[in-house]
């Protein structure tokens, strides 16, 4: 069947360290995007990608990086700028609907 | 930048009881409209859309949302609450104008409890 699958489920990092988040899609959409969900917040969009090789900065891009080299892959690198990393990650594809991955919960201590 | 506004952070419903969701958007020209329902450390599961065909939008699992231009609203309505219905829900919209550029903005969200 096809889906998005987010990997790990959970994660551990010390801070200052980087950490990068998977994100794979077997559905061939175009699209791919990276949300953040913290509590009372909804879920705010951190980058998105329309097209391989080519991905935008969301509202919250700042202490994150991304690359789209592959159609299938939109990993996720929370850098050691992200002042407040910890967080619950959803990453999403499209083609004429969006289809969101089971996220990664992420825990800086 | 569109965004939408999702009234009451939790509500709590007696089980049978009718479950409203509120949902108001802001833009000038009616977007594309969605609710998301969401479990505990979940991703997020479609409930139902609206993309500007009928106005009475029905989704999954009974649920149902009614856009009105005049109120910018589309509520999210079920008739008779069950115990599974308790949840994290989303509504989310999505400019018509960013066609090329779809992007989903998300409400804050509304929990769900149902109360036996």
């Amino acid at each position: 069947d096809g889906g998005i699958t987010q990997s790990p489920k959970y994660l551990f990092r010390k801070e200052g360290q980087n950490v990068t988040l998977s994100c794979e899609q077997n559905l061939n959409h175009d699209a791919m995007y990276w949300y953040r969900q913290d509590p009372g917040q909804g879920l705010r969009l951190i980058y998105y990608s329309q097209i391989v090789n080519d991905f935008q900065k969301g509202d919250i891009a700042e202490g994150y990086s991304v690359s789209r080299e592959k159609k299938e892959s939109f990993p996720l690198t929370v850098t050691s700028a992200q002042k407040n990393p910890t967080a619950f990650y959803l990453c999403a594809s499209r083609n004429y609907g969006y289809t969101f991955g089971s996220g990664t919960r992420l825990t800086v201590v | 930048a569109q965004s939408v506004t999702q009234l009451g952070s939790h509500v709590s419903v007696s089980e049978g009881a009718l479950v409203l969701l509120r949902c108001n958007y802001s833009s000038s020209v009616p977007p594309y409209l969605f609710w998301y329902v969401q479990y505990p450390n979940q991703g997020l599961q479609l409930l139902l859309k609206y993309t500007s065909a009928a106005t009475l939008v029905k989704g999954i699992n009974g649920f149902e949302a009614e856009f009105k231009k005049s109120e910018t609203s589309f509520h999210l309505t079920k008739p008779s609450a069950h115990m599974s219905d308790a949840a994290e829900y989303f509504c989310a919209v999505n400019p018509i104008s960013n066609f090329g550029n779809e992007k989903l903005t998300f409400g804050t969200g509304t929990r769900l409890t149902i109360i036996p």
